[in-house]
C-alpha cells in the first residue's frame, strides 16, 4: 500500500497554461508538504500544512496555491506556469510538527514546461 | 538565514570501501539531523537521524556523528556494496512557528563492483 501517493507522476504544458498536482497520504500524519527539486537535485521546501492549516510558506510566488481539502489531502495548484518552473515536485508527510519527525515523500511528480 | 552546505558533491569509492560524506549547518538552534537517501525516479527516503544532544548514532553499515559546537555532522558508509549508489541528503531541522527542514545540495555516490 502507497504512504504518499501524488498524480500525476508526468506533466508536460506549455507555458501559461495553469495545472494541478494532487497529494494524499494513508499513514494518519497530521503535516504535509511541498518541495521543489530542480535539475541540480537541490531539495527546497514551499509550503507546510498542519491538519489543513497553512504553517510555513517559503517566499513562493502567488501563482503557486496549495490547497488542503483534509489532513490526509494536499494539492499544488500552479497558475501561468512559467519555464522556470520545470522541476521535480514531491509531497511529503510526518506525524506532526514536531522536530524529530521523519517525513515520508512521495514518488515525485516531473513538470516540464515548454 | 538557514543554510546546510554538504560536500562533496559527487563521491565515487570502489566496492568495500568506506564513504564519508560532512555536512555544516548555519543556525545553532537546529535540533534534529536526518540523512535521506534518493534513489533514480524516487523520492528521499530517511536512512538515519541524530538529534543535537547525541554525539553519535550507528545502524549497522551506517553511522553519522554530530559536532554541535563546530556545526558539523557526518554520514559514513562502511563495506559499501553497489546498491548504496544514489543521491544522499544532509538535513537540519528547526522549529520557527512551524518545523522547517532544510536540505543540503545532495552526494551523488558511485559504488564501483
Amino acid at each position: 500500500d502507497t504512504a504518499v501517493s501524488q498524480t500525476p507522476k508526468y506533466l508536460v504544458t506549455q507555458m501559461g497554461n495553469d495545472k494541478s498536482i494532487k497529494c494524499e497520504q494513508n499513514l494518519g500524519h497530521d503535516t504535509m508538504y511541498w518541495y521543489k527539486q530542480d535539475s541540480k537535485k537541490f531539495l527546497k521546501i514551499m509550503f507546510s500544512y498542519n491538519n489543513k492549516e497553512l504553517i510555513i510558506n517559503e517566499t513562493v510566488p502567488n501563482r503557486f496555491s496549495p490547497k488542503s481539502p483534509d489532513k490526509a489531502h494536499l494539492n499544488l495548484h500552479i497558475n501561468s506556469l512559467e519555464l522556470g518552473d520545470s522541476a521535480v515536485y514531491f509531497c511529503a508527510s510526518s506525524q506532526d510538527q514536531g522536530s524529530y519527525n521523519e517525513q515520508f515523500f512521495g514518488p515525485g511528480t516531473r513538470l516540464t514546461v515548454l | 538565514g538557514e543554510n546546510v552546505e554538504q560536500h562533496p558533491s559527487t563521491l565515487s569509492v570502489q566496492e568495500g570501501d568506506s564513504a564519508v560524506i560532512k555536512c555544516t549547518y548555519s543556525d545553532s538552534a537546529s535540533n534534529y539531523f536526518p540523512w535521506y537517501k534518493q534513489e533514480l525516479g524516487k523520492g528521499p527516503q530517511l536512512i538515519i537521524d541524530i538529534r543535537s544532544n547525541v554525539g553519535e548514532k550507528k545502524d549497522q553499515r551506517i553511522a553519522v556523528t554530530l559536532n554541535k559546537t563546530a556545526k558539523h555532522f557526518s554520514l559514513h558508509i562502511t563495506e559499501t556494496q553497489p546498491e548504496d549508489s544514489a543521491v544522499y541528503f544532509c538535513a537540519a531541522s528547526i522549529k520557527t512557528g512551524g518545523f522547517k527542514t532544510i536540505f543540503g545540495a545532495g552526494t551523488r555516490l558511485f559504488v564501483k563492483a
